[in-house]
């Protein structure tokens, strides 16, 4: 069974330094790797997806992840982080050739502090 | 504008009795899904729909019941088998399958329980 995991429940980050948010997955197969966030009471947010190609994604408000097959991770980074960034983040992963579900870890709460 | 809108945004029930959740999109995207999100258990699938008149039982169908009679409408009952349906609720949609296709999500509706 597919399955997805964020190591860290909350990443604090002082704004201006790298942040990294981890997901590690496990699937039969070549993977499909997503990353979403979520504002306080609102919907999740598409950043980036991995299908296949280059193993660095970029995505949306300066994100970018990259996908490393023999550690099965897809973490989430960004170069220098803003307040404005902190939010609750999803590692989402899907399968070819599996039902039409897409399975997402529990989230990773990120602070930026001023 | 496009995109998925839910209502209400705050629903409060009774025990014992059933309610309905709307969620329409007008992206013309051909899946819907349903998810329930609880603190720190991240998302879990109620059911999805692929095509209009079609749908299937995802990881926490029970208690849970569908319809989909037009593409752009995809309502969720919450009925009075849910033992604890006090959560936050949110419906996404995407283009064909979901497993490579980035999910649109709505605002979501915070379901409480009196």
């Amino acid at each position: 069974a597919q399955s997805v995991a964020q190591p860290e429940d909350q990443v604090n980050v002082a704004e201006g330094n790298p942040l990294t948010v981890k997901c590690t997955y496990s699937v039969s197969g070549n993977p499909y790797l997503f990353w979403y966030v979520q504002y306080p009471n609102r919907g999740l947010q598409f950043l980036l997806k991995y299908i296949t190609g280059d193993n660095l994604v970029k995505g949306s408000y300066g994100f970018e992840a990259e996908f490393n097959k023999s550690q099965t991770s897809f973490h989430l980074k960004k170069p220098s982080a803003l307040v404005s960034d902190s939010a609750l983040y999803f590692c989402a992963v899907s399968a070819p050739n599996r039902d039409d579900k897409i399975i997402f870890g529990k989230g990773t709460r990120l602070h930026i502090l001023p | 504008d496009g995109g998925i809108t839910q209502s209400p945004k705050y629903l409060f029930r009774k025990e014992g009795q059933n309610v309905t959740l709307s969620c329409e999109q007008n992206l013309n995207h051909d899946a819907m899904y349903w998810y329930r999100q609880d603190p720190g258990q991240g998302l879990r699938l109620i059911y999805y729909s692929q095509i209009v008149n079609d749908f299937q039982k995802g990881d926490i169908a029970e208690g849970y019941s569908v319809s989909r009679e037009k593409k752009e409408s995809f309502p969720l009952t919450v009925t009075s088998a849910q033992k604890n349906p006090t959560a936050f609720y949110l419906c996404a949609s995407s283009i064909g399958q979901g497993v490579y296709n980035e999910q649109f999500f709505g605002p979501g509706t915070r379901l409480t329980v009196l």
